[in-house]
């Protein structure tokens, strides 16, 4: 029943460097779009959302791009540090819906020193 | 500032124990989510609840039981554990539909 597929499953990326999160959904009616940051031994946590009607969202070193005809969106995280070193998960709101949204199944980012 | 608090966080089982895992948020959130993380298979929805006596099924809700009888709490019953139920659970709130959720720091269960 996976609605979003998330790539890579692991990213290692040098400091300073651009790590690049891609996701893709196979149904047309969602209307939310949050990106969470996870570390070891604790909950996700919400990083930065966007909405369809929006192309790009940037907060600080993190920004989201929005595809609505290719179903894709990705997270872009500039001048990466080794503190961004953590799981990251795109989820999915259905539009309509309660709240039963869907989680890609996450990507490690290991940023070197 | 507490937000969303579970317990334990960690646990042992015995196949076909039954636990419960207690969720509770102070946030005056109306809905409440349970998820299970497992390796390579990310945050899989196992029951949500969108108000004090209104609950609902999500992906993943084979053997497990919910309740909501207050806003604050969203207790998560397995009726008889299996090694299958081997996860991580975490427990959510939001404020309402399509907003963030904030997550608790997890329970680690293991089923023998």
């Amino acid at each position: 029943q996976q609605q979003v597929k998330q790539s890579p499953q692991s990213l290692i990326v040098q400091k300073g460097g651009i790590s690049i999160i891609n996701c893709a959904y196979e149904n047309t009616a969602f209307d939310y779009f949050p990106w969470y940051q996870q570390f070891p031994g604790k909950g996700p946590a919400l990083l930065i959302a966007i909405r369809p009607d929006v192309s790009e969202k940037k907060e600080g070193r993190f920004t989201i791009s929005f595809n609505k005809s290719a179903k894709q969106f990705s997270l872009h995280i500039m001048d990466s540090q080794p503190g961004d070193s953590a799981t990251y998960f795109c989820a999915a709101h259905p539009r309509g819906g309660s709240e039963k949204l869907v989680f890609g199944k996450g990507t490690k980012l290991t940023v070197n020193p | 500032n507490a937000g969303v608090t579970q317990t334990p966080k960690f646990q042992v089982l015995k196949t076909g124990q039954s636990m419960t895992l207690q969720c509770a948020q102070d946030m005056n959130h109306e809905y409440m989510s349970w998820y299970r993380q497992d390796p390579g298979m990310g945050l899989r929805l196992i029951h949500y609840s969108v108000g004090a006596g209104i609950t609902d099924q999500g992906e993943v809700p084979n053997g497990y039981n919910v309740s909501r009888s207050t806003t604050e709490d969203f207790p998560l019953r397995l009726l008889s554990a299996a090694p299958s139920q081997t996860s991580v659970y975490f427990c959510a709130s939001s404020p309402g539909r399509g907003q963030p959720q904030h997550f608790g720091d997890g329970t680690r269960l293991s089923i023998l």
